[in-house]
């Protein structure tokens, strides 16, 4: 099974800050990972599919990049609606595995 | 507007049964796969298996195989997740989620309390 691990666990910055999360894989995934933002009693929301592609709706102002075995998520100027847990997500070998999380929490 | 609506919350003993469903709606039903996910309190996302209602097909993380059965029920457009033989460990929150390359709409979840 692909293990992917994330970090930091938390991110503390301030609206407005840019954010960058990190997820890497034990093997490589090709571009096949994604990004979900989760927040509090809500399902997760669906933010970047095939690392770089935004799914729709979701702001410009998050971005993906990265291929085989690392991976970043940015969030170029921070919302107070950003701030959540973030979990890659890999499909690229089965069964499909999550990261741990990123939690991106207001200083 | 693609919609999937689950059960609502379950409360049970070790060693009970559990159906638990997610009916879609907005789509065409057997066009996508549909996953389910767990998430054990205060914890993260684990991949449970993911059946193709379009060819009643199932594949299951082997980590859940024989513990959980996935369905899918076409002439509803509805999944289901069950369980013979509930355990305490059982108790998590699951999702369903429409599934082609990857999980994009998710059900609002289903919490199962399982305890004595």
């Amino acid at each position: 099974e692909i293990v992917l691990t994330q970090s930091p666990a938390t991110l503390s910055l301030s609206p407005g800050e840019r954010a960058t999360l990190s997820c890497r894989a034990s093997q490589s995934v090709s571009t096949y990972l994604a990004w979900y933002q989760q927040k509090p009693g809500q399902p997760p929301r669906l933010v970047i599919y095939d690392a770089s592609n935004r799914a729709t709706g979701v702001p410009a102002r998050f971005s993906g990049s990265g291929s085989g075995t690392s991976f970043i998520l940015t969030i170029s100027s921070l919302e107070p609606e950003d701030f959540a847990l973030y979990y890659c997500h890999q499909r690229s070998d089965w069964p499909q595995t999550f990261g741990q999380g990123t939690k991106v929490e207001i200083k | 507007e693609v919609q999937l609506v689950q059960s609502g919350p379950e409360v049970k003993k070790p060693g009970e049964s559990l159906k638990i469903s997610c009916q879609a709606s907005g789509y065409t039903f057997t066009d996508y796969w549909i996953a389910w996910v767990r998430q054990m309190p205060g914890k993260g996302l684990e991949w449970m298996g993911i059946t193709y209602p379009g060819q009643s097909q199932t594949t299951y993380n082997p980590s859940f195989q024989g513990q959980v059965t996935i369905s899918a029920d076409k002439s509803i457009s509805t999944a289901f997740l069950q369980w013979n033989r509930l355990k305490a460990s059982d108790t998590a929150t699951y999702y369903c989620a429409r599934h082609k390359a990857v999980p994009d709409y998710w059900g609002q979840g289903t919490l199962v309390t399982v305890a004595s």
